[in-house]
């Protein structure tokens, strides 16, 4: 089983200030299709996640622009450029490299 | 728009059994691999399960395996989580997820196994 490390666990946050979240994998994620499989997903209390970004860089319809994913291999990082209100509350990373799907432990964006 | 519903949830003592249900509009049913995954209250995310698109194959985590079975019918564009022999550490919310990258998610079902 793929073990996904997030860190922080916590990032406190200053509006409109960047933030970054990083995930490490115990695995290489390439897939034998060539892919890349780590996927970012938002998630606000009592809503169900919301997904951002899809194989390591690609934001999905809707998600803006101050969102960006990068990395290869074994090391991922999401990037706020600047965070807004709405961006608040448990961010997640996923590998769809091979079953189990697994996730990191999450890391809680809130205000200081 | 893609859209999952998931429906079936309730409250069910140790032991017993229950299916939950997602139906799926929007897209292509029949082209899409489908998962279902939980959350425990105040806990992260698991993957529970995935079905392939013609239900040829399936996997699913260690914790259900040998008590979940999922399945999917094309015709009714619905994908299926038949649940036995449950524990009170099933108690979760239930999500079912489009794709292998989980790319569109319903709003889940909430599942509490409690004597």
């Amino acid at each position: 089983e793929i073990v996904l490390t997030q860190t922080p666990l916590s990032s406190p946050v200053t509006l409109g200030q960047p933030a970054s979240i990083s995930c490490r994998s115990s695995q290489s994620l390439v897939h034998s299709d060539g892919n890349t499989y780590l996927t970012w997903l938002h998630q606000r209390p009592g809503q169900p996640p919301r997904p951002l970004i899809f194989k390591v860089s690609y934001r999905l319809p809707g998600v803006p622009d101050r969102f960006s994913g990068s990395g290869a291999g074994t090391d991922f990082t999401l990037k706020i450029s600047r965070v807004e209100a709405e961006d608040l509350g448990v961010y997640y990373c996923m590998q769809a490299a091979q079953f189990p799907l697994t996730f990191g432990g999450g890391t809680k964006v809130e205000i200081k | 728009q893609v859209k999952l519903v998931e429906s079936g949830g309730g409250v069910v003592q140790p032991g017993q059994s229950m299916t939950l249900s997602c139906a799926a509009s929007g897209f292509t049913f029949s082209s899409y691999v489908m998962n279902w995954f939980r959350q425990a209250p105040g806990k992260g995310l698991e993957w529970v399960a995935v079905v392939w698109f013609d239900g040829s194959k399936e996997y699913y985590a260690d914790s259900v395996k040998g008590r979940f079975t999922i399945s999917r019918d094309n015709s009714k564009n619905t994908v299926y989580l038949q649940m036995n022999s449950l524990k009170t550490d099933d108690t979760a919310v239930y999500y079912c997820a489009r794709n292998r990258i989980a790319d569109s998610w319903g709003q889940g079902t909430l599942v509490i196994v409690s004597s």
